[in-house]
């Protein structure tokens, strides 16, 4: 499955919209963009997931780059309860964990 | 998406015991779970693929016969952690497969062995 690549970390104001990005640039044609997230001491949260149009649902939005080589991760507000570690991820179940970039919410 | 629980959420125990930690899946049939572990300040790590009805497919460096998987319904998996060692406590955290290759991850086991 192909590797990710994402900041460390990110910090956000509450309330202001947060673009979280992601590259994949060994992505194949038929593999899905995946986003998690994850607090400490609990399992990872579905966020959302693309194949090549943006998305969107009530947790968050995914913009997915024309040649599919990278993606974004859009919360429109940021709330304190966002602050986690969020994970970019792309291929056909046999997930690669990085190490994601841990967002910081400053209230 | 799937609902998916674990049971125990966290378990304490003797060194060179078993311990079996439970995922199910509530709403969802799952074909495919799979089971990661992650120690401390680190990411996930993928142990083992488990099918309904066949064997594990474990990752490299994962032993099979410490680490048994059983997968007998599309709501149930199982991992036990056999003869565990204090090397063994980690957060054991299991997940479903959803139609589209993504994954909906249960809450995680946190195991210690003294």
């Amino acid at each position: 499955d192909a590797k990710t690549t994402q900041p460390n970390s990110m910090e956000s104001n509450e309330e202001e919209p947060v673009h979280l990005p992601c590259n994949h640039s060994t992505i194949s044609g038929t593999d899905y963009i995946h986003w998690y997230r994850q607090l400490p001491s609990q399992g990872p949260e579905y966020v959302i997931h693309g194949l090549t149009s943006n998305v969107n649902n009530r947790m968050a939005s995914l913009a997915i780059a024309e040649d599919r080589k990278s993606s974004t991760l859009i919360l429109h507000r940021a709330t304190l309860r966002d602050a986690a570690v969020y994970y970019c991820l792309s291929g056909t179940y046999k997930y690669i964990f990085g190490t994601g970039t841990r967002l910081k919410v400053l209230a | 998406g799937a609902v998916v629980s674990q049971h125990p959420s966290w378990v304490i125990c003797k060194s060179g015991t078993s311990v079996k930690i439970e995922c199910r899946s509530l709403d969802f049939q799952a074909t495919t779970m799979f089971w990661y572990r992650q120690f401390p300040k680190q990411s996930l790590m993928l142990m083992a693929t488990s099918n309904e009805g066949s064997k594990a497919t474990y990752e490299q460096g994962v032993e099979k016969d410490k680490f048994l998987i059983n997968h007998a319904s599309l709501t149930l998996s199982t991992l036990t952690v056999t003869s565990a060692h204090p090397e063994d406590s980690s957060f054991y955290i299991c997940s479903v497969a959803g139609a589209e290759s993504e994954q909906y991850f249960g809450p995680g086991t946190r195991l210690t062995v003294t």
